[in-house]
């Protein structure tokens, strides 16, 4: 079965550190691009980062550019998000999303269940 | 950034009726890199159209996506009691790839 596993959310103080994994199973990962989307509670649906296939193509959303860093490690299927410097604001529901063929520009087809980010004093 | 508009921003309709979904961007939406998303509360978006007008694999027939440029809308030809949910729009055309922020379909 193709799916992706979300790991490593949890309750953060503000300016803390965490890191989610994503575990990817039944396709061949390095072979697709890879997204993060986040959702705040209540909320939509926002665009966080995205990686290619060979780590060369990476983007951010303005709102945690130079905080988050986006990574994967092909050997072991999966794809990871470090996040820095956090802030109530980045509290949400973080998906991990698979790019539905290997290009940079496709939409997202498989999407994990997610991992809850609170972050809280 | 592309930012996308959609509206209405909550269509109240009946089982069986139609619903028209609309979704407007701030600038033309590269190649028509347009997508549709359906999410129920407690679950994970589910894709339904990409390309602006694809159905994804295992949707059925009665969700049509049109449009190209800025202008673009998600029909749902006769609605299902698991219709109900909230679309999103998305466009990936660009190197940062942003959402709409929903439409929510609920019952009349």
């Amino acid at each position: 079965e193709v799916q992706v596993v979300e790991s490593g959310g949890g309750l953060v103080q503000p300016g803390g550190s965490l890191r989610l994994s994503c575990a990817a199973t039944g396709f061949i990962f390095d072979a697709y691009v890879m997204h993060w989307v986040r959702q705040a509670p209540g909320k939509g649906l926002e665009w966080v980062s995205s990686i290619s296939w060979d780590s060369g193509t990476i983007a951010y959303a303005d709102s945690v550019k130079g905080r988050f860093t986006i990574s994967r490690d092909n050997a072991r299927n999966s794809l990871y998000l470090q996040m820095n410097s956090l802030r109530p604001e980045d509290t949400a529901l973080y998906y991990c999303a698979r790019a539905y063929t290997s290009g940079w520009n496709c939409a997202f087809d498989i999407w994990g269940q997610g991992t809850v980010v609170t972050v809280s004093s | 950034e592309i930012v996308l508009t959609q509206s209405p921003g909550t269509l109240s309709l009946s089982p069986g009726e139609r619903a028209t979904l609309s979704c407007r961007a701030s600038q033309s939406v590269s190649s028509r890199y347009l997508a549709w998303y359906q999410q129920k509360p407690g679950r994970s978006p589910r894709l339904l159209i990409y390309g602006a007008s694809t159905r994804a694999t295992g949707i059925p027939g009665r969700f049509t996506g049109s449009g190209s440029g800025t202008d673009f809308t998600l029909t749902v030809s006769r609605l299902e009691p698991e219709d109900f949910a909230v679309y999103y729009c998305q466009q990936y055309g660009s190197s940062e790839f942003t959402f709409g922020p929903g439409t929510k379909v609920d019952i009349k």
